[in-house]
């Protein structure tokens, strides 16, 4: 079956400028998980959903960074005043149920790219 | 927070070769653990999920164990072939949600 898509594959923008990126989930996984990877580094976690609420936003870096999922499938993380420092990989994630011993799946990433 | 560290950060090994990766957490209250390989500029594919009621678990070539007691985990790769030439991740945490992260061991398996 399909696996997670994210919309686009590669994001340029200017500093200053708002962003959004997209994960398509797979099919029937209620709990959904937005990453960032540095070059060289493992993902960090940013965001957990369940269903449409965001269960734990902890890892987000501040207050520009803000997710939603408001039909509990695709998500959009948004980012306002980008700065250079916010480039990296976005990865975005599933699984069946977030509350239980279930495989995250992982989609191929956004790579963004503020200048 | 948790920190994770995996040794060692690369490896090259001809093939045919047996090798092991070493995972480490800071923390040993670790829920489930999560083996993950990511090839340049992909995305990242899961191997191998050790649930929080397991010690270890098999995928063909791959095994994984988890030791919470120490807080370590290793993956076992028999028979190295050169596609296993990739990143490979291990990610735990405590909640069994938000995944903590290595920076990952970077293998090259040459013909």
């Amino acid at each position: 079956g399909a696996g997670v898509s994210q919309t686009p594959s590669n994001k340029v923008t200017e500093k200053g400028k708002y962003v959004e990126l997209r994960c398509d989930p797979i099919s029937g996984h209620t709990a959904l998980y937005w990453y960032r990877q540095s070059l060289g580094q493992g993902p960090e976690f940013l965001i957990y959903f369940q269903g449409t609420g965001a269960a734990d936003d902890s890892g987000l870096p501040n207050d520009r960074f803000f997710a939603v999922r408001p039909e509990g499938s695709v998500s959009t993380l948004k980012i306002q005043r980008t700065e250079r420092g916010d480039s990296a990989v976005y990865l975005c994630a599933s699984s069946l149920n977030g509350a239980e011993d279930y495989e995250q799946y992982f989609g191929p990433g956004t790579r963004l790219t503020v200048t | 927070k948790q920190e994770v560290t995996q040794i060692p950060a690369a490896l090259s090994v001809p093939e045919g070769e047996n090798l092991v990766l070493n995972c480490s957490f800071t923390d040993s209250a670790i829920y489930n653990l999560q083996w993950f390989r990511q090839d340049p500029g992909k995305g990242l594919t899961s191997l191998l999920l050790i649930q929080s009621s397991q010690r270890e678990q098999t995928s063909g070539r791959l095994n994984a164990s988890l030791d919470k007691s120490s807080g370590r985990s290793t993956l076992y790769i028999a028979a190295s072939q050169p596609g296993d030439s990739a990143t490979y991740l291990c990610a735990g945490g405590k909640s069994g949600y938000a995944l903590n992260f290595g920076k990952g061991t970077s293998l090259l398996v040459t013909p």
